[in-house]
């Protein structure tokens, strides 16, 4: 039984670039999280999304975007990228209402 | 004010000892759950226990245990017989309500020592 996976594992992008972050959540789960993690410091939460719908946001700019698709894959879209984006990206699945989320191993992402 | 506050950085713990991680949060909503992770280097987030506000007893997963002490809002993880392999940073986490978003503490670094 597959966890979380996600898409790349590592990744350097330039300042202003866009980049796309992939996650396939677990079996069976319908709702995908995203997550930052800046260095040092706990997981902030970006968005969520069930039934393909953008559900709940947190205290991100709308530089970030995001997707679900019918089988329940996400992306995190990042446009016009920041110094301040580098951190590593988590994904989270669960089910709608229900917990608790299993994370997958992230995206390390830097910006150069 | 921040939801979930851990205020050890930083751990030591004997191999074979137990040790307590604090973990305090802040919520008015009556219906929440915690939630403890536990992150190696590698980055992974691996989840550990759960407690529900509405739960009588604390909640035990193996060598973890969640101390809930709801007039306090605090609810501290024990780790029993430590193993090196414990050697992680440690998250406390909480959802309220019917929300799904997770607020996150800033984490504590344990550090099992042979």
């Amino acid at each position: 039984d597959a966890g979380v996976t996600q898409s790349p594992t590592h990744l350097i992008k330039t300042r202003g670039q866009q980049v796309t972050l992939r996650c396939s959540p677990k079996s069976g789960h319908d709702t995908v999280s995203w997550y930052q993690q800046a260095l040092g410091q706990g997981p902030q939460f970006i968005f969520q999304y069930y039934e393909e719908e953008e559900r709940q946001r947190g205290n991100f700019p709308d530089r970030f975007s995001g997707h679900q698709f019918p089988n329940y894959s996400s992306e995190l879209n990042v446009n016009a990228l920041l110094l301040g984006d580098s951190a590593l990206y988590l994904c989270a699945s669960g089910w709608w209402g229900n917990q608790p989320q299993h994370f997958g191993d992230g995206t390390r992402l830097s910006i150069l | 004010a921040q939801k979930i506050t851990q205020t050890q950085p930083g751990m030591f713990v004997q191999e074979k000892e137990a040790v307590t991680l604090d973990c305090t949060y802040d919520t008015s909503d009556p219906s929440y759950g915690l939630f403890w992770y536990k992150q190696p280097s590698s980055g992974e987030m691996i989840f550990l226990i759960y407690q529900g506000s509405y739960d009588q007893q604390n909640a035990t997963e193996g060598r973890y245990s969640l101390n809930f002490q709801k007039a306090r809002k605090s609810a501290n993880l024990v780790i029993s017989a430590s193993q090196l392999g414990d050697s992680a940073m440690y998250f406390c986490a909480m959802r309220e309500g019917t929300g799904n978003q997770f607020y996150f503490g800033t984490g504590t670094s344990l550090t099992v020592i042979p």
